[in-house]
């Protein structure tokens, strides 16, 4: 069982805008970053969004990322086919002094 | 560009041992922390362990219970992952993972980029 919580699955249509949720506590979201991982089929990991809202070189702007207190989000706006993918929400945490993961959302570009 | 290759994964039996390498190149590798992630079949990601450039702070996770140990080579620009007393649940992908620059031995803020994995199959 994650520490940081996601919805398992979420889904929309080409050009809808989607949020992925991301729950923790006041020892990981609450008091550092949020980061959140791409993972596509078959392939490694990908960093998506650092630093809460910092999108590295490459990631197109439809992504963005955002945190309010225990929680985070990721949206992503203009869906595309491309998209279709698993995504993790990540966060150290000071009192276990771990990296945390979330479960991961399948998101389904229908 | 960065580059890290996993080596040293196999099918190996539950109570054995199996040590993990990764040879990283493209940058300066010991003036980063470096990381283990795993990833059962069909399951998310688990972070395993960090090691911070000077080997001064390592991390792992709880759930490891003493049983893996994470060590770095910076003369040779490898990290490496020692596995023993495996059980079924190690089963999966390792990847190795670079963190971010942080200017010191620090915990990994964010894991910027990663390996392609290693399949690690226990099984009798």
């Amino acid at each position: 069982q994650s520490v940081l919580t996601q919805p398992p699955s979420a889904s929309g249509t080409p050009g809808q805008r989607v949020t992925i949720s991301c729950s923790g506590s006041s020892s990981n979201i609450g008091s550092n970053t949020v980061n959140w991982y791409q993972q596509l089929p078959g392939t490694a990991p990908k960093l998506l969004m650092y630093s809460t809202n910092q999108r590295p070189s490459g990631v197109p702007d439809r992504f963005s990322g955002s945190k309010s207190g225990t929680s985070a989000s990721l949206a992503i706006s203009g869906l595309q086919s491309e998209d279709e993918a698993d995504y993790y929400c990540a966060a150290w945490d000071d009192s276990l002094n771990n990296v945390l993961f979330g479960g991961g959302t399948k998101l389904t570009v229908l | 560009e960065v580059q890290l290759v996993e080596s040293g994964g196999g099918l190996v039996k539950p109570g054995g041992s199996l040590r993990l390498s990764c040879a990283a190149s493209g940058f300066a590798f010991s003036t980063y922390t470096m990381n283990w992630v795993r990833q059962a079949p069909g399951k998310g990601l688990e972070w395993v362990s960090s090691i911070s450039r000077s080997s001064i702070y390592i991390y792992y996770a709880d759930s490891l219970k003493g049983r893996f140990t994470i060590s770095r080579d910076n003369a040779k620009n490898s990290l490496y992952l020692q596995m023993n007393s495996l059980r079924d649940e190690d089963t999966g992908v390792y990847y190795c993972a670079r963190a971010t620059y942080c200017g010191g031995d620090c915990y990994p803020e964010y894991f910027q980029h990663w390996g392609q994995g290693i399949l690690v199959t226990v099984s009798s």
